[in-house]
């Protein structure tokens, strides 16, 4: 079985604190590596996509790298504030058609 | 219109009962995911329509049956469900199916099986 881990399944950061996350993949086979933002009662909402070794994505204050020689992605956000607490779900993609999720990073942001 | 409208948000049903899932996107997207979720585990994928076909079904079983009437509507009907099928029901929509092409979804449906 090829999973999708994440860690560390939750985290409670200060606000105006910077952090970060990972998510691990098997490095074989890969296509793409994705990072959605899940709210409390919301819909899962696509943050970035990358599918090159080395690529950074950067938006507003969150950024993501990918290393998929090694098989892992940082997600890093800068100056947390309230709104950005939220699951943080990635999903490793294979041969083109399938995505793999992993079970998350919950994230929650202390005034 | 980026939005993928799911009904309903939550649904309770007995074993023998019928009910159905709905799913709407209306930005041409021309693949079309279900995706079951237990709580504090990953989004599981069930079914795959691809240009309105089936593509993927995920060893789902029988009770679960996909249907996709038109390139915007997806449905999800439920017959004679177990308990263990509790779950979040998420839909999902992409332009393509490929899995670099990030996934539009919907805010799913809590389903309780009495």
């Amino acid at each position: 079985i090829l999973n999708v881990e994440q860690s560390p399944q939750s985290l409670h950061v200060q606000e105006g604190d910077s952090t970060n996350f990972t998510c691990s993949f098997p490095s074989s086979n890969f296509y793409a590596l994705h990072w959605y933002r899940w709210e409390t009662a919301k819909s899962p909402e696509a943050l970035f996509v990358m599918t090159l070794n080395g690529d950074e994505k950067k938006k507003g204050r969150i950024s993501a790298t990918l290393n998929t020689k090694e098989g892992y992605s940082y997600l890093y956000i800068k100056g947390s504030q309230p709104e950005d607490s939220a699951t943080y779900l990635c999903a490793w993609g294979t041969g083109g058609e399938k995505l793999t999720f992993g079970t998350g990073t919950r994230l929650t942001i202390i005034p | 219109d980026t939005e993928v409208t799911q009904t309903p948000k939550h649904l309770v049903m007995g074993m023998t009962n019928k009910k159905s899932l709905k799913c709407e996107q209306h930005m041409g997207h021309r693949a079309m995911y279900w995706y079951k979720q237990k709580a504090k585990k990953p989004p599981e994928l069930m079914f795959v329509y691809s240009y309105e076909k089936l593509s993927i079904n995920e060893s789902v079983p029988s009770r679960f049956s996909p249907e996709c009437p038109n390139s915007s509507l997806l449905n999800l009907h439920l017959h004679a469900l177990q308990p263990e099928d509790s779950a979040l029901y998420l839909c999902a929509s992409s332009q393509e199916w490929q899995s670099n092409e990030k996934l539009f979804f919907g805010s799913g449906t809590q389903l309780s099986v009495l």
